[in-house]
């Protein structure tokens, strides 16, 4: 399996832009994760889908950030408008086994805001 | 309400030397535990994980870890510590429900000394 695949790996975008980050989690899993990090905040749980449904976006900053998991095999996080502050690496998992809790992470994509 | 402690933000070995990181959980029922590593610019692996049975588990890269649970730990340990591990590493606390979703500590940055 290729694991979780993450796009872009990087991403370097100006202020007010739009950005969408992409996520295709492991074939067959059914719950997957949105995750930001940063030296300040460390991890941070932004929204978690469960057979493609939204369960928990709490953790989602602010209206600015949407995400939308259209099927079992793709998802996205979008920004926009694009901030300084939200310069960070944003991590995908998935988790398949119902109930087994381990999740397994994307390579992430670094997220820089000028 | 779940909770993840990792008291140590920062820790330093030598090569060669053993090692020890600290976590403690809060969970009223029995957890479901892991720890994951993160190498810079990487995303996280899972290392290893405790659902039931043995208290003392194996991981991947020689590392293992026991859970005790009249003292809420799950420590990570390692006899000897290569060069190659220094990463941050993360403990995290599952409850085994189906949203498969988990609390992370907020991690401990290893560095290796040669």
């Amino acid at each position: 399996d290729a694991g979780v695949i993450q796009s872009p790996r990087h991403e370097v975008t100006e202020m007010g832009q739009e950005v969408t980050l992409r996520c295709k989690p492991i074939s067959g899993h059914n719950s997957l994760f949105w995750y930001r990090q940063t030296m300040m905040r460390g991890l941070e749980l932004l929204i978690y889908f469960n057979n493609n449904v939204p369960i928990d976006d709490s953790g989602m900053p602010e209206d600015r950030f949407s995400a939308k998991m259209p099927n079992a095999s793709f998802s996205t996080l979008k920004i926009q408008p694009s901030e300084p502050r939200d310069s960070a690496v944003y991590f995908c998992a998935s988790s398949g086994d119902r109930g087994s809790n381990e999740q397994y992470f994307g390579p992430g994509t670094r997220l820089t805001v000028t | 309400a779940q909770s993840v402690t990792q008291p140590d933000i920062h820790i330093t070995v030598s090569e060669g030397a053993s090692l020890e990181l600290r976590c403690n959980y809060s969970y009223g029922a029995t957890p479901y535990l892991f720890w994951y590593v993160q190498s810079p610019g990487q995303g996280l692996q899972l290392l290893l994980k405790y659902f039931s049975g043995d208290t003392l588990v194996q991981g991947i890269k020689g590392f293992e870890a026991e859970f005790k649970r009249s003292q809420s730990s799950f420590n990570l340990r390692k006899p000897s510590v290569h060069w190659s591990d220094a990463a941050e590493y993360f403990c995290a606390v599952g409850n085994g429900g189906a949203t498969n979703k988990l609390i992370f500590g907020t991690g401990t940055l290893l560095a290796v000394q040669p």
